[in-house]
């Protein structure tokens, strides 16, 4: 059974650049059936969208695109985020995803891995 | 604000039936598949249903999904204290160009 496990930093300093990875197991992140996500969560609010990694390459938020960046370590098994000049607005939950569907716009994510909690404070 | 708008309540007592709705526009909705997702307190959120309807492996047929132009619906029957916990909808939106959100709404079992 796929597992996904983010691991990464509690705690930012403002300005500084947040680094999360998401270690897969039970599948090869290499499977091109499948894309890979983050997605985040403030405290008491909903989910927002940062970005894919599909083999066809990366897509971002728009509001984020600048600041966000993605990879996948295939021999790792892991993909990463980072995320620079963080602020207190990025504080939140981020949780790592494995996408899928049949085309880029008719796709869901499936499973989640448990989320990390990243505060920005000095 | 998020860009799909869901109720940010509902509620019902053991058995009833709770219907949780999610309003977006054309570029959303109207022309790409919902999805839904249940998030218990605390955890990570899980896929309830794709594509408008159907469901994963595992999640009972209590749930069930419709959608109708730019609007969509998740279906709760035989309510449970289980089910207690928030639930988002979610689509394709082309002019982000990637996944939005509804805010969520949180079920309770009275």
């Amino acid at each position: 059974q796929l597992q996904l496990q983010e691991s990464g930093p509690g705690l930012v300093k403002p300005s500084e650049t947040l680094s999360l990875t998401c270690s897969v197991s039970g599948d090869s992140i290499s499977d091109t059936s499948y894309f890979w996500g983050w997605i985040r969560q403030p405290p008491g609010k909903g989910l927002e969208w940062i970005g894919n990694i599909y083999y066809s390459g990366n897509f971002y938020n728009s509001s984020l695109k600048s600041r966000v960046t993605m990879s996948v370590d295939t021999s790792k098994n892991q993909f990463s985020l980072k995320l620079t000049s963080m602020t207190a607005a990025d504080t939140a939950v981020y949780f790592c995803a494995r996408g899928m569907g049949p085309t880029r716009a008719y796709n869901w994510f499936d499973p989640w891995g448990q989320g990390t909690l990243v505060t920005v404070s000095s | 604000q998020s860009v799909l708008t869901q109720p940010p309540s509902a509620s019902g007592t053991p058995g009833q039936r709770v219907t949780i709705s999610c309003s977006g526009g054309s570029s959303n909705i109207g022309s790409k598949t919902v999805n839904w997702y249940r998030q218990l307190p605390g955890t990570a959120p899980k896929l309830l249903i794709y594509n408008n309807i159907h469901r994963p492996s595992g999640v009972p047929d209590r749930f069930s999904g419709s959608k109708s132009g730019t609007s969509a619906s998740l279906a709760i029957s035989g309510l449970q204290s289980a089910d207690e916990a928030d639930y988002y909808c979610a689509a394709w939106d082309d002019g982000l160009n990637g996944p939005v959100f509804g805010g969520g709404t949180k079920v309770t079992v009275l």
